[in-house]
């Protein structure tokens, strides 16, 4: 598609749930990246895949999150056991390549309570 | 590490201009991107430039770049309250290891007035 398209667009989980949220990023682009926003417009870089291999995870948390871009599925954020400090809205972004010329478009965004 | 910093609100009147800044650390080749988010939506790209560009111009944006006092500002002209939104300023490495590893800055909340 000519868009990354992220589902579902909210998500509410009970504390302990888990929660997985789904991103497509635009066809052809090679790179897709996840970023949490939490209050105060902070981002926070999570991780970041070239294909199906993970590229930078430097920002994941070592539990409870995981990741996957599997070939000829969306890419996947997995958050098990959720805590109330997960509420935030995590974007996926995707670019082409990297190097000159090669930007990050970003997706609109799965906005997640926990309660 | 980079940090990237920008002052947290600006109001204009509409039909001004309206200038956002941003100050970065990173000395590396790099990219500058400005993102605009409106209330509950996504990211908008809305311009970017490369570490060894002075300016940029796209319609009614114009961003310049002072790479020695590492200052990176976007003018939108003729201001409109459609674009009123936050701003970002976002750094990323151009190619490498922490490609797409965006350092974002805190955002600026633009208000345009009638």
């Amino acid at each position: 598609g000519e868009e990354v398209a992220q589902t579902p667009k909210h998500l509410v989980r009970g504390e302990g749930q888990k929660a997985k949220l789904y991103c497509a990023p635009i066809k052809g682009h090679s790179y897709v990246f996840w970023y949490q926003q939490v209050l105060k417009n902070e981002f926070k870089f999570l991780i970041s895949f070239q294909n199906e291999n993970v590229f930078d995870e430097t920002g994941m948390p070592k539990e409870r999150f995981s990741a996957k871009c599997l070939p000829n599925s969306p890419c996947s954020l997995e958050i098990q056991a959720t805590k109330l400090e997960d509420s935030a809205v995590y974007f996926c972004a995707s670019s082409q390549s990297e190097g000159p010329g090669n930007t990050i478009y970003f997706g609109e965004g799965s906005w997640l309570t926990v309660v | 590490g980079e940090d990237v910093e920008q002052s947290l609100f600006l109001s204009v009147r509409e039909g001004d201009s309206s200038v956002i800044n941003c100050t970065y650390t990173d000395s590396s080749s790099t990219y500058l991107y400005w993102y605009k988010q409106e209330p509950g939506a996504g990211l908008q790209l809305l311009t970017y430039i490369f570490s060894n560009m002075d300016m940029k111009q796209d319609q009614r944006l114009t961003v310049l770049l002072n790479k020695k006092d590492k200052h990176l500002s976007l003018r939108i002209a003729d201001t409109q309250t459609g674009d009123s939104a936050i701003y970002f300023c976002a750094e990323s490495p151009s190619r490498g290891t922490s490609y797409g590893k965006l350092t974002f800055g805190q955002g600026t909340i633009l208000t345009v007035h009638p």
